[in-house]
């Protein structure tokens, strides 16, 4: 039973295409955060959405664009993909906004050439 | 503003004790958090101190100081599985947004 799943694991794409990454969380937990890892292994927050209502949105170029359908998912738009957005990316889900410590999901290695 | 600082890399020996540092300055504090990250998995949980004092869960220790803005990870008989990257992070605000150094990456040999 995976709690915070991710699809895909692994996505190899051109430049200038656009992809999705899927998070799903069967915790019952109703905050969820895309984070991005990169080359030199530092996390940062993207994003964030609470009961499907956006509640972090940290500097990132507007052709990223989360969608949350409902508060157990947390999908990552993003177009005209770029060299530097080569990177892991993580979905994370917690229980309420003010409670502490999160559930990673596994992981997507996004890959532009 | 928030910072957070830990070494890059560490090596220790199996069976030895290491301890990783981290020291950390924000504005406002609601805890830090220790969590694992083996290399191509997510950041796993370890430990998660408020107040001062030394948090004891099996191999693994947790210590905090706010008054120092310090803490650290305290891993006791080491083994080779716990060759990892070890990420501190503290909360920022009120909604629950974490705030993570670039990690340490332990290496343990035989």
């Amino acid at each position: 039973d995976t709690a915070v799943s991710q699809t895909p694991k692994y996505l190899v794409t051109q430049m200038g295409n656009d992809k999705s990454i899927k998070c799903e969380q069967n915790l019952g937990h109703d905050t969820m955060y895309w984070y991005k890892q990169d080359s030199k292994k530092f996390l940062k927050i993207m994003f964030s959405y609470n009961n499907k209502e956006l509640i972090i949105n940290e500097t990132v170029p507007n052709r990223f664009s989360p969608k949350s359908p409902d508060k157990a998912h947390l999908n990552l738009h993003i177009n005209s993909l770029e060299l530097g957005d080569s990177a892991v990316y993580f979905c994370a889900s917690s229980h309420g906004t003010e409670s502490w410590g999160y559930t990673f999901g596994s992981g997507t290695r996004l890959t532009v050439v | 503003g928030q910072n957070i600082d830990q070494p890059t890399e560490m090596t220790a020996t199996e069976g030895a004790i290491v301890q990783i540092n981290c020291t950390y300055q924000t504005s406002g504090f609601n805890g830090l958090f220790w969590y694992q990250q083996h290399a191509g998995e997510a950041p796993t949980f370890l430990s998660y101190n408020v107040l001062d004092g030394l948090e004891e869960k099996g191999r693994f220790s947790s210590f905090l100081s706010r008054s120092k803005g310090y803490s650290y990870l305290l891993l006791k008989e080491l083994q080779m599985k716990d060759s990892a990257s070890y990420l501190c992070a503290a909360p920022l605000g009120g909604y629950n947004k974490l705030i993570f150094g670039a990690g340490t990456r332990l290496a343990v040999h035989p």
